[in-house]
């Protein structure tokens, strides 16, 4: 079975600053896709950035951006110019494009604070 | 704008009860999804639907059942609620492509 692991429960920034989100997944597929989500405090669930696997470059939205090492199962986010509006639980999640209804697998998700 | 909705941002409820959380979604997607989300352990798939009346288990099915009459409405039952259910419940729906929808989490206790 696929697993998703983010070893970091909290992390912390000054704003302005980059910070950067670690998940590396387990799966014996070649083709997939891996996401990062947003829960800010609203609970409402937000699709930051999304990456296919069979793409060699890495996924960017303004300010997000990821680092996906296909060999070593990786897949960070990079928040650059941090604001207090990124302030969230983020998770990471991961699919695999034909496994019935292709349900998400999620990890534990990292807790962001934002220093102002 | 897309929507998903559900019935109770908050729910109380005591052991042994049977409780319904409905899930409403106005995009016509085929997809619906029951996920628990717990501190440490992030979000895990209760039940999925990706027709009407029909239905699959995730990972983490057991003391829950669902039901999809309509398109648009899945809910999630507990026959008899148990204090180790005591969690935030998220919908989701998707439509053929890739984005899951979320509705904003029902959390519930159980006393």
């Amino acid at each position: 079975a696929q697993t998703v692991t983010q070893s970091q429960p909290e992390m912390s920034v000054q704003e302005a600053e980059t910070v950067t989100l670690s998940c590396t997944y387990d799966t014996s597929e070649s083709d997939y896709y891996l996401f990062w989500y947003k829960q800010p405090p609203s609970r409402q669930m937000i699709l930051v950035i999304r990456q296919e696997a069979y793409k060699q470059q890495n996924a960017t939205e303004n300010r997000f951006s990821v680092n996906f090492q296909k060999a070593a199962k990786s897949f960070s986010l990079k928040i650059s110019d941090s604001q207090l509006g990124d302030a969230a639980m983020y998770f990471c999640a991961y699919r695999a494009p034909l496994q019935g209804a292709q349900k998400l697998v999620f990890g534990q998700g990292t807790r962001l604070t934002i220093n102002p | 704008d897309v929507k998903v909705t559900q019935s109770s941002r908050y729910l109380v409820k005591r052991t042994g009860e049977k409780v319904f959380l409905e899930c409403v979604q106005d995009m016509d997607h085929e997809n619906m999804f029951w996920y628990r989300q717990d501190p440490g352990l992030g979000l895990r798939l209760i039940y999925f639907s990706y027709d009407v009346k029909m239905k699959e288990k995730g990972d983490i099915p057991e003391g829950y059942s669902v039901s999809r009459e309509k398109k648009e409405r899945f809910s999630l039952i507990l026959e008899s609620a148990s204090t180790n259910q005591t969690s935030m419940y998220l919908c989701a729906s998707r439509p053929g492509g890739e984005k899951l929808f979320f509705g904003s989490g029902t959390q519930l206790s159980v006393l």
